[in-house]
C-alpha cells in the first residue's frame, strides 16, 4: 500500500536557519503530494501541494518539489521564524480520491 | 478557507462509558467526512470515512461497533466511542474534504480522549 516516511523530529533551529524536512513515499500510480501544517492548538492545514511530477508547490515562505524519480518531496524555507514553530505532515492523496496517507508529523522548534 | 469544528477538544471517562465527537464543517457542506487516530509520535490514521445519509465506511481492522459514526446531515458527522477503555485513550481528528478539489481536505482541530 502506499506510505510516507518523513524526518522524524523534533528539529530545533533558530531564527533566520535553512530548513529541510525530509520526505519520501511509496504509491503506484501518479499520487497528489502534500504539506500540512498544525500550529498549536489548531487543526491541520494545507501548507503546500504538488500534483505532478516536478512541480514545485510553494506558501509562506516555503517550499517542496515533486521529484519523482526520488520519490521525494522535501519541505524547505530559506529563512525560518519563530512563528513557523509548529508540527508539520507530508502527506498523499492517489488516484484522485480523498484519502490522505500521513507521515509521522515532525515537530519544528524555532528559538529566538 | 474553510472551517472545520470539533468538539470537545478534550474529554476525560471512565472506563466503560461511552463519548460522543463532534465535527461540524462551517460555510460548506460535506457529503463525506473522515475521522484519524493519531496515536503519540504516530502518523494519522484513517479511522473511517462518514458519508452522509448512508453508513461509514470503515478501515480494515477498526471495529464498526466499537467506532459508531453518523453523518446525520450535510453539515456534522459524529464520532462515538462506546465502552471506552485505556487502550482507546488517543487523538482523534474529523477532517472535510474541499468541495471542489476533492483532495484538499479541511481539519478540525482534534479531540484528546484519555479513558481512566
Amino acid at each position: 500500500g502506499d506510505s510516507v516516511t518523513q524526518m522524524e523530529g523534533p528539529v530545533t533551529l533558530s531564527e533566520e536557519a535553512f530548513l529541510t524536512i525530509n520526505c519520501t513515499y511509496t504509491a503506484t500510480g501518479y499520487p497528489s503530494l502534500f504539506w500540512y501544517v498544525q500550529y498549536p492548538g489548531e487543526g491541520l492545514q494545507l501548507l503546500l501541494k504538488a500534483t505532478k511530477a516536478d512541480d514545485k508547490g510553494s506558501n509562506k515562505g516555503f517550499e517542496a518539489t515533486y521529484r519523482k524519480e526520488t520519490t521525494s518531496f522535501h519541505l524547505e524555507k530559506g529563512s525560518v521564524q519563530v512563528s513557523d514553530s509548529a508540527v508539520y505532515f507530508c502527506a498523499l492523496s492517489n488516484f484522485g480520491n480523498e484519502k490522505l496517507t500521513f507521515g509521522t508529523g515532525t515537530r519544528l522548534t524555532i528559538i529566538p | 478557507g474553510a472551517v472545520v469544528s470539533q468538539h470537545p477538544s478534550r474529554v476525560i471517562c471512565k472506563s466503560g462509558t461511552s463519548v460522543k465527537i463532534e465535527c461540524r464543517s462551517l460555510d460548506f457542506q460535506a457529503t463525506t467526512m473522515f475521522w484519524y487516530r493519531q496515536f503519540p509520535k504516530q502518523s494519522l490514521m484513517l479511522m473511517a470515512t462518514s458519508n452522509e445519509g448512508s453508513k461509514a465506511t470503515y478501515e480494515q481492522g477498526v471495529e464498526k461497533d466499537k467506532f459508531l459514526i453518523n453523518h446525520a446531515s450535510l453539515t456534522l458527522s459524529t464520532l462515538t466511542v462506546t465502552s471506552a477503555h485505556p487502550e482507546d485513550s488517543s487523538f482523534y481528528i474529523c477532517s472535510a474534504p474541499d468541495q471542489l478539489a476533492k483532495n484538499i481536505q479541511y481539519f478540525g482541530a482534534g479531540t484528546r480522549l484519555s479513558v481512566l
